[in-house]
């Protein structure tokens, strides 16, 4: 098992550029969670979905857009990138209950100049 | 979720237990606490979670005092690979989505 992969691993946008961030687990989890991680800071939850098809805002979904439309894939995009979304982007899934534990992937480092 | 309060660091000597504190006065009894790390620039690792009772697994024993209103994580036997940044988080039993809400963490260096 590969566990939590995300694509790209780094990334440089210019500003009012877009992209997707790509997730995909193989543990065939029903959750799955985007995080954003600034200098400092612990994760703050951007977006997250409980089963294919669905999907539900976090703490910081502004500027931000996400699908489900494969259990295993979770994509996170920007529209229009800004300075302020330059940050580290983590994935995380966990299986069929609130309450398991979550498996992150490595982060996709990305700067917005 | 209830807010949970952590030292901002703490040191540790290798092969010594590390024990890191968790203060979470305001959680309700629905709440169960969880610890996480995070190793530098890698994505964050499970560790340990329990509602009421002690807990241990492979990695680590989880202490809830009687009145929950504090926890500490012990490695019993703390490798410099321990070093890294502990969060210890609340969350509701079967809120929606099992959201985590991490803090800033504890700063844990383990020294030779």
């Amino acid at each position: 098992n590969a566990g939590v992969t995300q694509t790209p691993k780094f990334r440089v946008l210019k500003t009012g550029q877009s992209m997707t961030l790509l997730c995909a687990q193989d543990m065939n989890h029903e959750y799955m969670y985007w995080y954003r991680q600034d200098p400092g800071m612990g994760l703050r939850l951007i977006h997250y979905s409980v089963g294919e098809g669905t999907t539900a805002k976090g703490e910081v979904p502004d500027g931000y857009n996400v699908s489900r439309l494969k259990k295993q894939n979770f994509l996170l995009g920007l529209e229009s990138a800004a300075p302020s979304q330059t940050s580290v982007y983590f994935c995380a899934s966990s299986g069929d209950s609130s309450m398991r534990e979550q498996y992150f992937g490595p982060g996709t480092r990305l700067t917005v100049t | 979720d209830a807010k949970t309060t952590q030292p901002p660091s703490m040191d540790c000597a290798e092969g010594r237990a590390a024990n890191l504190p968790c203060n979470h006065s305001t959680i309700s009894g629905n709440e169960y606490v969880y610890w996480y790390r995070q190793i530098h620039s890698q994505g964050p690792q499970y560790i340990i979670h329990g509602l009421k009772n002690n807990e241990t697994n492979e990695m680590a024993s989880l202490i809830i005092t009687e009145d929950r209103k504090s926890s500490t994580l012990i490695l019993p036997h703390a490798t410099l690979r321990d070093t890294a940044v502990y969060y210890c988080i609340v969350r509701v039993v079967y809120n929606q989505g099992g959201k985590l809400i991490f803090g800033q963490g504890t700063e844990l260096s383990v020294k030779p």
